[in-house]
């Protein structure tokens, strides 16, 4: 089954540290990958796109992508307690078929 | 990017009726979807909203408890028909624009008496 994966935290992290989250996918046929902010209470919210391997770097934010590996990954920089949310990866296996993970809680300590 | 806006935001119904939710687009999209989800839950996929055929529901949902229309490239309602405590949720609705990005509108929070 085609699936998508994310360890589902919580992830605990002090103000200031990089907060990387990981994201496994099975189909090795998808093309785009997203990274989605959610609060508590809240919708998703879109953060970060990528489609090619390597790296791509917004602000704090960077997504890493090996397609390879079937591995996509998104680092926060100088975290902040404004960043503790659930963070959701999408992939978006061909087909029109977008698979979500998850998600991971993320909590950044102040 | 899209703006998704959704209506109503919240509702209590009483358990037997029935609560239809708007999804408005700000822009025509290709895609549009209907979601759940539990607090502190992942996203459950309803069905895709087919504009102007029927609704292709996942596995476990089925056209007679959720109908789904979708008038034109911009507009769908869901029907939460027939309620149940069970049904209690976060109905979303999602949209997927001409380079296959996906947005959320902000959810309508449904609670069944």
């Amino acid at each position: 089954q085609k699936e998508v994966e994310q360890n589902s935290g919580p992830l605990s992290v002090p103000e200031g540290a990089i907060a990387s989250l990981n994201c496994t996918y099975s189909d090795r046929v998808s093309q785009s990958f997203f990274w989605y902010r959610q609060y508590s209470g809240k919708s998703p919210e879109l953060i970060m796109s990528i489609y090619s391997n390597g790296d791509k770097e917004d602000g704090r934010f960077t997504a890493q992508l090996n397609k390879a590996s079937q591995y996509v990954s998104l680092l926060i920089r100088d975290s902040q307690p404004s960043d503790s949310a659930t963070y959701l990866c999408a992939v978006n296996q061909g087909n029109n078929d977008m698979r979500f993970g998850a998600g991971t809680r993320l909590t950044v300590k102040p | 990017s899209a703006v998704i806006s959704q209506k109503p935001s919240r509702d209590i119904c009483q358990r037997g009726t029935s609560l239809t939710i708007q999804c408005q687009v700000d822009s025509q999209v290709t895609m549009m979807f209907w979601y759940r989800q539990q607090p502190g839950q992942s996203l459950t996929l309803i069905a895709t909203a087919n504009q102007g055929s029927e609704a292709t529901y996942e596995s476990g949902f089925v056209i007679d408890k959720f109908p789904i229309s979708r008038p034109n490239l911009t507009f769908s309602t869901l029907t939460v028909s027939n309620m149940s405590p069970e049904d209690s949720s976060i109905y979303l609705c999602s949209a997927r624009d001409w380079v296959e990005t996906q947005y959320f509108g902000p959810g309508t929070r449904l609670l069944v008496l």
